[in-house]
């Protein structure tokens, strides 16, 4: 039983560029929730998703950063005409349920760094 | 102000010592706590869950102090292999989606 799959480990893309970030949640988990770790700082909850439907998309910055969960295939977190300022670590999470906590697995990450 | 505050350390500590981090959270309906471990900037892993009453895992203890908002976490014994950054962790009362709320993290290393 495979954890939570994201993939690619590290991303490089240069300013302007388009970054696509994979998550593939743990069998049998319908909830998905995005979080990034810029460096030198803790990690923010960016999206939660839950199949088809974006639940609560309050850390996610206004313009550029778009995320979907679909019916089928791996949730993606799309990152259009990337800036330095998007360099971070990007972490996936899934559970069972919404409420979260100590249901949750996360991934291993994708670092995307932009140059 | 942040919703989640650590010191941020480092906590340097020769192997064998006990060493305790304190964490506050600013919103009273806070409902679920957490510490969290990652080492080297890989994904957080949960460490224990956090209960009123108190709980112990092994060497691990963890406290809430709901009336004054405060988190701890005390390591006995202290192994190299303690050596991380520790994440305190709250999920709002009011949120129904489960979100985390991460502190920035204390770091921890354990010295031969």
């Amino acid at each position: 039983n495979a954890g939570v799959m994201q993939n690619p480990r590290h991303l490089v893309r240069r300013r302007g560029q388009e970054a696509r970030l994979r998550c593939s949640p743990m069998k049998g988990h319908s909830h998905v929730y995005w979080y990034r770790q810029l460096p030198e700082e803790g990690l923010k909850f960016m999206v939660y998703l839950q199949k088809e439907n974006i639940i609560d998309e309050s850390g996610m910055p206004k313009e550029r950063f778009s995320a979907e969960f679909p019916k089928e295939g791996p949730s993606i977190l799309r990152i259009q005409q990337v800036v330095r300022g998007d360099s971070a670590a990007y972490f996936c999470a899934s559970s069972p349920t919404r409420t979260g906590g100590h249901g949750y697995t996360f991934g291993s990450g994708t670092r995307l760094t932009v140059v | 102000r942040k919703e989640v505050e650590q010191d941020p350390g480092p906590f340097n500590v020769p192997e064998g010592a006990t060493v305790a981090f304190n964490c506050t959270y600013s919103n009273s309906a806070s409902q679920s706590f957490f510490w969290y471990r990652q080492d080297c900037r890989k994904e957080p892993k949960l460490l224990m869950s956090v209960y009123s009453s108190g709980n112990e895992d092994g060497r691990f203890t963890a406290q809430l102090n709901r009336a004054s908002q405060y988190i701890s976490l005390l390591i006995r014994d202290s192994k190299l292999s303690d050596s991380a950054t520790y994440l305190c962790v709250v999920i709002h009362g009011s949120s129904n989606t489960g979100k985390l709320i991460f502190g920035q993290g204390t770091t921890l290393q354990v010295k031969p």
